[in-house]
């Protein structure tokens, strides 16, 4: 069965500290696609990266870079210098994509970041 | 402007009045999906539909109902609404075509069943 842990519930840094957040997945099919998301205070989810199972390079987006490594099953997402801006809690998902289709998808219970000025 | 819209965004009901939340989209996506978000427990999907009449449960579809008559619409249906499906509900869509993709999100419908 797919699963996804987010261990940390709550990380807390001082602005301009770089910040991981941990996501390690469960699955069987050696096909699959990893989401993460952002919710911040006002209450929306956004869209931050997708990732599929054949494609292990690291991605940068300015101060956001994933790192992806299925010897592991995790897919880690780190702040450089974070800001204010960045305080929100940040879900992790999985999704299989059986017989060319899409299936459901699977949220990790998130991680709630803080950055302090 | 590419949206989903998702109706009411608040609603005070009480147990076993039958409610209807609605959802549309504008974008002509394939896969539309309902989620719950609940303190500590994340998103957790309840159904999911990949297109026209095509729907399948996701992982709490207990006490819900779904339908996709429409590729636009896919509105959750609470037959005999209780306490424990008060929370924080998302509609979301996704082009798919196929293979899991971006998901777009209404901003959310929050319900309290007393």
């Amino acid at each position: 069965a797919q699963k996804v842990t987010q261990a940390q519930t709550e990380i807390s840094v001082v602005e301009k500290e770089d910040v991981t957040l941990d996501c390690v997945y469960e699955t069987r099919d050696t096909t699959y696609y990893l989401f993460w998301y952002k919710q911040p205070p006002s209450g929306e989810l956004v869209f931050l990266i997708r990732r599929n199972s054949f494609d292990e390079q690291n991605e940068i987006s300015g101060r956001y870079s994933w790192n992806f490594q299925k010897s592991t099953s995790s897919f880690n997402f780190t702040i450089t210098a974070s800001q204010v801006v960045d305080s929100a809690v940040y879900f992790c998902a999985l999704s299989e994509a059986r017989d060319s289709s899409a299936s459901k998808i699977i949220f990790g219970s998130g991680t709630r970041l803080s950055i302090r000025p | 402007e590419a949206q989903v819209t998702q109706n009411p965004r608040y609603l005070i009901t009480v147990t076993g009045k039958k409610l209807t939340v609605t959802c549309s989209q504008n974008m002509n996506h394939e896969y539309m999906s309902w989620y719950r978000q609940d303190p500590g427990l994340g998103l957790r999907q309840i159904y999911y539909s990949m297109n026209v009449e095509v729907t399948d449960k996701g992982d709490v579809p207990e006490g819900y109902k779904v339908s996709r008559k429409e590729k636009r619409n896919f509105p959750l249906i609470l037959e005999s609404p209780s306490p424990n499906q008060t929370s924080l509900y998302f509609c979301a869509s996704s082009l798919d075509s196929g293979r899991p993709d971006e998901q777009f999100f209404g901003p959310g419908t929050r319900l309290t069943v007393l």
